[in-house]
């Protein structure tokens, strides 16, 4: 049991270009979703998912694109990266019943020059 | 949204209880109140939650009022390992059903020899 797992740790990107973070969870949760924390703040809600199929904007979802093709899987797209992106980004992820214990990842550090 | 506000920093001698509160006061009734805390730049740990009743695990004691507008977390015999940035998070049922978790800004817990 891995838990939540996050890839790539470090990303240097050029203004422009686009990428992938990944995330994926070994635990059949049906919730998960993208944060980002920037320096001195606490973590803003990107994008969040209750199941396969199924996505929604959190609070900073601009510039970010999300899917849910499988329960397992939630990855975050940049389509063209600004330095405004550069940031700490957190998956997370918890069984849909109430009260359940919400579980991060250890975060990607993405630069964008 | 049901948005958290906590004292961006406390100081706590070690061995002694460190007792940080979090203010909730627009909590609705079915929203649940998480802790978690933030070592460096590492992913956020769950530490506990909590609905109407006050909760106790291995690592902490979360006191909830009777009006729920308020909580605190008690670490019974603070460490140094315990310093960290503490988050109280009200997690939010959206009117679709789906749901988000509320970050406040955290308190910066300094445990001290």
């Amino acid at each position: 049991n891995a838990g939540v797992t996050q890839t790539p740790k470090f990303q240097v990107l050029k203004t422009g270009q686009s990428m992938t973070l990944q995330c994926a969870q070994d635990m059949n949760h049906e919730y998960m979703s993208w944060y980002r924390q920037d320096p001195g703040m606490g973590l803003r809600l990107i994008h969040y998912s209750v199941g396969a199929g199924i996505t929604d904007q959190g609070e900073v979802p601009n510039g970010y694109n999300v899917s849910r093709s499988t329960t397992e899987d939630f990855p975050l797209r940049l389509l063209s990266a600004a330095p405004s992106q550069t940031s700490v980004y957190f998956c997370a992820s918890r069984a849909l019943s109430s009260g359940n214990t919400i579980y991060f990842g250890e975060g990607s550090w993405l630069t964008v020059v | 949204d049901a948005k958290t506000t906590q004292p961006p920093s406390m100081d706590c001698a070690e061995g002694r209880a460190a007792n940080l509160p979090c203010n909730h006061s627009t909590i609705s009734g079915n929203e649940y109140v998480y802790w978690y805390r933030q070592i460096h730049s590492q992913g956020p740990q769950y530490i506990i939650h909590g609905l109407k009743n006050n909760e106790t695990n291995e690592m902490a004691s979360l006191i909830i009022t009777e009006d729920r507008k308020s909580s605190t977390l008690i670490l019974p015999h603070a460490t140094l390992r315990d310093t960290a940035v503490y988050y109280c998070i009200v997690r939010r049922i959206t009117q679709g059903g789906s749901e988000k978790l509320v970050f406040g800004k955290g308190t910066k817990l300094t445990v001290n020899p």
